[in-house]
């Protein structure tokens, strides 16, 4: 069975300063994960996601993610926040029963302070 | 292109009543999801179609809970006889054959009073 654990509810940083947004999965296969932001009453929008490969992907609006399968986790980075990234960020893992169920984190509420 | 919609985008309902709500996925995506999101929460699994056939169900939470897809491209999600813990925002997402990325609709906020 897959899970995903994301640190941190809620998570306030400076415009301008580092945004790290937490991620470990459990998965009994080599996982597919996935980062989603989801502004207010709006769906999940893709940001990155890794597949195979080079484990440091790269998505939109500068964000990137590292797949540490020793530490079993995608931490969501960003160098620089921007007013425009608060909103909530959710982490997932791709598998389940038809290996095809999104399995989602609780989600991390990113606010970003003036 | 177009991407998923879904309606209504807000449904407001009693105990005890029946809904429906639908789901029109990106043109020539043949794999249907339904999730349900409650509040403070990540979204949860609930169907998944490839085509016109249910290929996993086992997130239905009880028999309340019916989604039919019968032309392969529009779902409808029925929910009987709801109960006020039925309240969520009801996601549907969509990807093409088995592709591994879900594109998601904007969802719909259903209220039970």
């Amino acid at each position: 069975a897959q899970s995903v654990t994301q640190l941190g509810s809620h998570v306030s940083v400076s415009e301008g300063a580092l945004v790290l947004l937490r991620c470990n999965y459990s998965s009994s296969v080599p996982p597919y994960l996935f980062w989603y932001v989801q502004y207010p009453n709006q769906g999940l929008q893709l940001l990155l996601k890794y597949t195979t490969g080079a484990t440091l992907v790269k998505g939109i609006n500068g964000f990137e993610a590292e797949f540490k399968k020793s530490e079993t986790s995608f931490h969501l980075t960003k160098p620089s926040a921007h007013m425009s990234d608060a909103a909530e960020y959710f982490c997932a893992v791709l598998g389940g029963g038809s290996a095809r169920q999104l399995t989602f984190g609780s989600g991390t509420q990113l606010t970003v302070l003036p | 292109g177009a991407g998923v919609s879904q309606t209504p985008s807000n449904k407001v309902t009693e105990k005890g009543k029946y809904v429906e709500l639908r789901c029109d996925p990106i043109s020539g995506h043949t794999a249907l999801y339904w999730y349900r999101q409650s509040l403070g929460q990540g979204p949860e699994f609930l169907i998944y179609f490839q085509g016109t056939g249910a290929a996993d169900d086992s997130g239905l939470p009880n028999d309340r809970f019916f989604a039919v897809r019968p032309e392969g491209s529009v779902s409808t999600l029925k929910i009987q006889r709801t109960e006020r813990g039925d309240s969520a925002v009801y996601l549907c997402a969509s990807s093409y054959r088995d592709q591994e990325t879900q594109y998601f609709g904007p969802g719909t906020r259903l209220l039970v009073l």
